[in-house]
């Protein structure tokens, strides 16, 4: 079975320019998370959604982020406008059920320069 | 509120040494549970263990085994005979049950395992 599916995997763009990083749950989970990994803050959950609904996004750094999931197997995370603070790691994970081990995706690095 | 402490930022061992990873936890919730996940060099995050709050038995799984102490609020890692490929970032994360499905994670311990 194929794990989160995250992409890009790489992404550079300047200050100011809208970036969005795509993530495919596991297919069956129910839950899709986002974090976001700093050296400063570590990892950091931005927003979970629970059967596509948004649940919890009080982790979402400011209105510049924002988060939809369409359908069960497709979630987005846009920025815009990019600040270099941004420039993390960012992860998507995905569970069966609130409580169960969530799988992780292999990240996107994203740099703002 | 829920808090993971790894107080260890870095350990070093040579190859084949035992090694402990602690993990403190604080919340006043009576039902949570308890992960480990491991982040190698590559950048992944892989699951290793989950338990819940309620299940204390230890738990080994080949050279690496858990012991939870709720009495010490804790839940230590350990690898018997390390190998140089357990080498990673090794976190330790705490779930709270009920209306919220967050994991928190401690600031993780960074293990690099020599020859």
């Amino acid at each position: 079975d194929a794990g989160v599916i995250q992409s890009p995997r790489h992404e550079v763009t300047e200050m100011g320019q809208e970036v969005t990083l795509r993530c495919k749950p596991i297919s069956g989970h129910d839950y899709l998370f986002w974090y976001r990994q700093t050296m400063m803050r570590g990892l950091e959950l931005l927003i979970y959604f629970n059967n596509n609904v948004p649940i919890d996004d009080s982790g979402m750094p400011e209105d510049r982020f924002s988060a939809k999931m369409p359908n069960a197997s497709f979630s987005t995370l846009k920025i815009q406008p990019s600040e270099p603070r941004d420039s993390a790691v960012y992860f998507c994970a995905s569970s069966i059920g609130g409580g169960h081990e969530q799988f992780f995706g292999p990240g996107t690095r994203l740099t703002v320069l | 509120a829920q808090k993971v402490t790894q107080a260890q930022t870095e350990i070093s061992v040579v190859e084949k040494e035992d090694v402990t990873l602690d993990c403190v936890y604080e919340t006043r919730d009576t039902t949570y549970y308890l992960f480990w996940y491991k982040q190698p060099p590559s950048g992944e995050l892989v699951f290793l263990i989950r338990r819940n709050s309620f299940d204390e038995q230890n738990e080994i799984s080949g050279r690496y085994s858990w012991n939870f102490q709720k009495s010490t609020s804790s839940f230590n890692f350990t690898i018997t005979a390390s190998q140089v490929v357990d080498s990673a970032v090794y976190f330790c994360a705490l779930l709270i049950t009920g209306t919220a499905s967050k994991l928190t994670f401690g600031t993780g311990t960074r293990l690099q395992v020599t020859l």
